[in-house]
Parts: structure tokens; C-alpha cells; sequence
């Protein structure tokens, strides 16, 4: 299957400064990648889609500002976390929808970022 | 909207016997795909089993099947034979062809008791 690498597996950093988590497809393009956000024992909650070369759409109640995402490439997508702080500790989770085609209905997803912000 | 419901929140089962996790869903569409993920302790979602829902036919990837029922919005996984890797989070998904956004149920925290 497709791969999706999620990078920095895990970071810590400072209430205050921000932290930037990257989604990267690394044997397909994704013109659609999604960031979920998982809090311990609860499903994934979907935080936004980012679209190559458009801004991204948010879910609702999902501030936009303090969580920023670019989708530069087809092949990258970052979420950036700004002014971080201890509620925003959590496991983010990025995915991406494989390549067009009926048998590539499907998501592939990186292996998380647990975030801690002390 | 579409809707995924997991009304298992835990279950446990002992090594070698079978378990079955239920998982319902709403949707006015006809034309989508339902899906089985796996989630270790270590996070990293794992698709265990898709199913076209224009398919009739039951998907299988060895020892996981399901038991879809179309008419009824039910999407059952059954795993035989368990083993102890198989404890995990299992959360079951829907998605619109054409549309890639993924609507996920609870979860049913599966335990292996050996």
C-alpha cells in the first residue's frame, strides 16, 4: 500500500512557542491530505482537510489560527501548531486518500505526533 | 451526514476462539466503502479489511472477515483463530466514493486473554 510518513514522532515544547508536524506522501501524490486530532481512548476527530495550492477547510470549532496548514506540494502537508499550549497536548494524526481509482478508495496514514506542551 | 456507530465500546475474547465487533452506519448514498482499522499501542492506524459496498460478496484478508449487510447499514468483523496481536483499538470507517473524507465510529477496545 501507499506510504505516509509523519514527522517528528514525538516533541515536546514550550507553552508559548509553536511546533510544526509534517505529512509527507512518499510513493504517491495527494492532492488531499486530512489532520486528525486523537484524544487518549477516543476515536479520531478530524480537524481540518488540506488541499494542494488552496487553503485548508476547517471543521467546526477548529481555530484556524492557531492551527495552520499548508499544503505546498503534492507530495507535503504541514499542520503548525502556534502559540502552544498545555491543552493543545495530544496525538495528531495526519492521512492521505491513495491514488485516483476505485481499488485506491482508501486512506493511508502516518504514525502520529504526540504532542506535549509543558 | 453520514453516521458510524460502534455500540462496543470494550470486548475481550480468549486466544484462539473467534470475536465478532459490530458497527452500524447512516447514509443516504449508495455508492461507498466501509472499512476495519486497527490501532496498536503504538497509534499507527492499520487497515484491516475494505468493503465496496456495490460488492455483494463479503470481504476476507485471512483470518478477519465481514459480515455486511447493505439493507440493514451493518458492517460486522469477525476475527478467528485471535492471537495476542490482535488486541487493539478497532474502529470502523465510511466513506463516499469521490469524496475522501473519512467518518469513523467510536472504537471497540479488543482484549486477548491468553
Amino acid at each position: 500500500g501507499a506510504v505516509v510518513s509523519q514527522h517528528p514522532s514525538r516533541v515536546i515544547c514550550k507553552s508559548g512557542t509553536s511546533v510544526k508536524i509534517e505529512c509527507r506522501s512518499l510513493d504517491f501524490q495527494a492532492t488531499t491530505m486530512f489532520w486528525y486530532r486523537q484524544f487518549p481512548k477516543q476515536s479520531l476527530m478530524l480537524m481540518a482537510t488540506s488541499n494542494e495550492g488552496s487553503k485548508a477547510t476547517y471543521e467546526q470549532g477548529v481555530e484556524k489560527d492557531k492551527f495552520l496548514i499548508n499544503h505546498a506540494s503534492l507530495t507535503l502537508s504541514t499542520l503548525t501548531v502556534t502559540s502552544a499550549h498545555p491543552e493543545d497536548s495530544s496525538f495528531y494524526i495526519c492521512s492521505a486518500s491513495g491514488p485516483a481509482g476505485r481499488e485506491n478508495t482508501e486512506a493511508f496514514f502516518g504514525q502520529g505526533t504526540r504532542l506535549t506542551v509543558v | 451526514a453520514q453516521t458510524v456507530t460502534q455500540s462496543q465500546p470494550e470486548m475481550s475474547v480468549q486466544e484462539a476462539e473467534t470475536v465478532t465487533l459490530s458497527c452500524t452506519y447512516d447514509t443516504s448514498e449508495s455508492d461507498y466503502y466501509l472499512f476495519w482499522y486497527k490501532q496498536p499501542p503504538s497509534r499507527q492506524m492499520i487497515l484491516v479489511i475494505r468493503q465496496e459496498a456495490y460488492k455483494q460478496q463479503n470481504a476476507t484478508e485471512n483470518r478477519f472477515s465481514v459480515n455486511f449487510q447493505k439493507a440493514a447499514k451493518s458492517f460486522s468483523l469477525k476475527i478467528s483463530d485471535s492471537q495476542l496481536g490482535d488486541a487493539a483499538m478497532y474502529f470502523c470507517a465510511y466513506i463516499n466514493f469521490g469524496n475522501e473524507k473519512l467518518t469513523f465510529g467510536t472504537g471497540t477496545r479488543l482484549t486477548i486473554i491468553p
